[in-house]
C-alpha cells in the first residue's frame, strides 16, 4: 500500500460523538486526500491537502474537517458523527500536483455510526 | 448533470477470453482518465492512465482506449485469468472538476476457470 497506513482500521461509534481518523505516509508525497466509499457510489472526495496547513474542500465536505500539521500526517475529523457517515474511508496520496496523476491508497477505515 | 458511469452488473468471463469493461462520462471536458483495480477489503490500485489526446494505451495484458467523441473509455484484459477477478474503477480528471478525480462506482469482474 505504498507506505500509507490508516488508523483505526475499524471503528464503531455512537451518533453525536467526535471521531478522528488518521492517515500516515512515508513517501513524502505533497498531496493527500480523504475519500469515502459507499455501495453503489464511486469514491467521493471529502477534503484534500496540497501541503502542510494547506487544505481544500471536496465534493462531500459537510460534517467533516481536516488538519495537516506535518507532511506525513493527514487527519479527518467528524465533529459529531451521524449515521449517514457510516462508510469506508480511504486516504490517498499523490506526488503530481494539481493535475492529480495516479493516486496511491491506504487500506481503508471501516466506520460504523450507531 | 455530470457523471461517470460503469456497468453495475458483474461481468462473468471465461478464463482465457478477453474481458472488456466500459466507462462512460457526460458533460466533462476531460484531461485524462485512469483505471484502478480494487480487491475486497482493500484500497484501489492504479493500473493505467490515458490522456484526452491519446487513443490507446497498453501495459502487458491490459489495454485502454479513450474516445472523447463517444465520451467513453474501454478497458480490456486479454488472456484473462481467475486472478484478474476484482472490481475495476475508472476515474476522470477534468478541467470542470478542478482536475480532481471523479470516480465511477466500478464493475465487478469474475473470471471463471
Amino acid at each position: 500500500d505504498a507506505g500509507i497506513t490508516q488508523s483505526p482500521r475499524h471503528k464503531v461509534t455512537e451518533t453525536g460523538t467526535p471521531v478522528t481518523l488518521r492517515c500516515h505516509q512515508t513517501e513524502n508525497h505533497r498531496y493527500m486526500y480523504w475519500y469515502r466509499q459507499d455501495p453503489g457510489h464511486g469514491l467521493r472526495l471529502i477534503h484534500y491537502s496540497y501541503g502542510v496547513k494547506d487544505t481544500d474542500k471536496g465534493e462531500v465536505s459537510d460534517g467533516y474537517s481536516v488538519s495537516r500539521s506535518k507532511t506525513e500526517d493527514f487527519l479527518l475529523t467528524l465533529e459529531s458523527a451521524t449515521s449517514s457517515q457510516t462508510s469506508v474511508y480511504f486516504c490517498a496520496i499523490s506526488d503530481r500536483g494539481r493535475t492529480s496523476y495516479e493516486q496511491y491508497f491506504g487500506p481503508g477505515t471501516r466506520l460504523t455510526v450507531t | 448533470s455530470q457523471k461517470i458511469e460503469q456497468n453495475s452488473e458483474a461481468l462473468n468471463i471465461q478464463e482465457g477470453k478477453t474481458a472488456t469493461l466500459t466507462c462512460n462520462y457526460t458533460n466533462y471536458s476531460p484531461a485524462y482518465l485512469q483505471w484502478y483495480r480494487q480487491d475486497p477489503g482493500r484500497g484501489p490500485v492504479f493500473l493505467l492512465l490515458i490522456r484526452e489526446n491519446e487513443k490507446e494505451k497498453r501495459k502487458e495484458r491490459l489495454k485502454v482506449t479513450f474516445d472523447t467523441t463517444l465520451k467513453q473509455s474501454l478497458f480490456h484484459i486479454t488472456a484473462s485469468q481467475p486472478a484478474d477477478s476484482a472490481t475495476y474503477l475508472c476515474a476522470l480528471a477534468a478541467m470542470d472538476s478542478n482536475y480532481q478525480l471523479i470516480w465511477g462506482a466500478g464493475t465487478k469482474l469474475i473470471i471463471k476457470p
